[in-house]
């Protein structure tokens, strides 16, 4: 079990839905990530907050909406998915972004868009 | 572009082995490195992480940061079947325009350890 918690574990959404990934994590770590995953590839970062504020955003389509509502809360607003979006949705936080501040993971969010 | 390489696999070692794992990066910036662990279907688990030159240890895990050569390994010794996973190299770097710093993963390593 990991620190970071995510919900729900598997979403099963039609491409005109509207649903929200969700991520938490109490220990008091001020960056939080989404990172999307594709089967047999490495994860690719998608937003990061830093102090609850957006630093980075990777060219991610406006289908995926982000949302750091506090410093233990981070969300995922998806609408009008597409098929090739199902994924594993990994969220991650840290404590700083210090050399010395690995990334902790979540167990993630298996997502279908049929 | 920044770039993080592994040596896909898949690597197979007999129990009790020493597994090797490799990885190169682009940028002589980088400061810090990872090494998560994969199980299939599973997210990342950290492992290891090292900032500085040679060697840190930790139970049956070794990494090595050579920065002269932009090079990071991790070793497994008394390889057991349970560590059969992907095994992700990845790089702290900073983000564009001086944002937040993240973290790039190489492409992984398939490690099988055969009974």
């Amino acid at each position: 079990d990991t620190e970071v918690t995510q919900t729900p574990k598997h979403l099963v959404m039609g491409m005109t839905n509207k649903k929200s990934l969700k991520c938490e994590q109490h220990m008091g770590h001020r960056a939080m990530y989404w990172y999307k995953q594709k089967a047999k590839k490495p994860p690719e970062l998608m937003f990061v907050y830093s102090y609850e504020k957006l630093s980075i955003n990777e060219s991610v389509p406006s289908r995926f909406s982000p949302e750091c509502p506090n410093s233990s809360l981070l969300n995922l607003h998806l609408h009008a998915l597409q098929p090739e979006d199902s994924a594993l949705y990994l969220c991650a936080s840290s404590p700083r972004q210090g050399r010395d501040s690995p990334l902790h993971f979540g167990n993630g969010t298996r997502l279908t868009v049929t | 572009q920044k770039e993080v390489e592994q040596n896909s696999g898949p690597l197979s070692v007999p129990e009790g082995a020493i597994a090797s794992l490799n990885c190169t990066y682009s940028d002589r910036g980088s400061q810090s490195f990872f090494w998560y662990r994969q199980y299939s279907g599973k997210s990342p688990e950290l492992i290891m992480f090292i900032y500085s030159n040679g060697d840190k240890e930790d139970g049956r895990f070794t990494a090595q940061l050579n920065k002269a050569s932009q090079y990071v390994s991790l070793l497994i010794r008394d390889s057991q079947p349970s560590d059969s996973a992907t095994y992700l190299c990845a790089v702290i770097e900073d983000g564009p325009s001086g944002s937040a710093r993240q973290l790039t993963f190489g492409s992984g390593t398939q490690l099988t350890v055969l009974p």
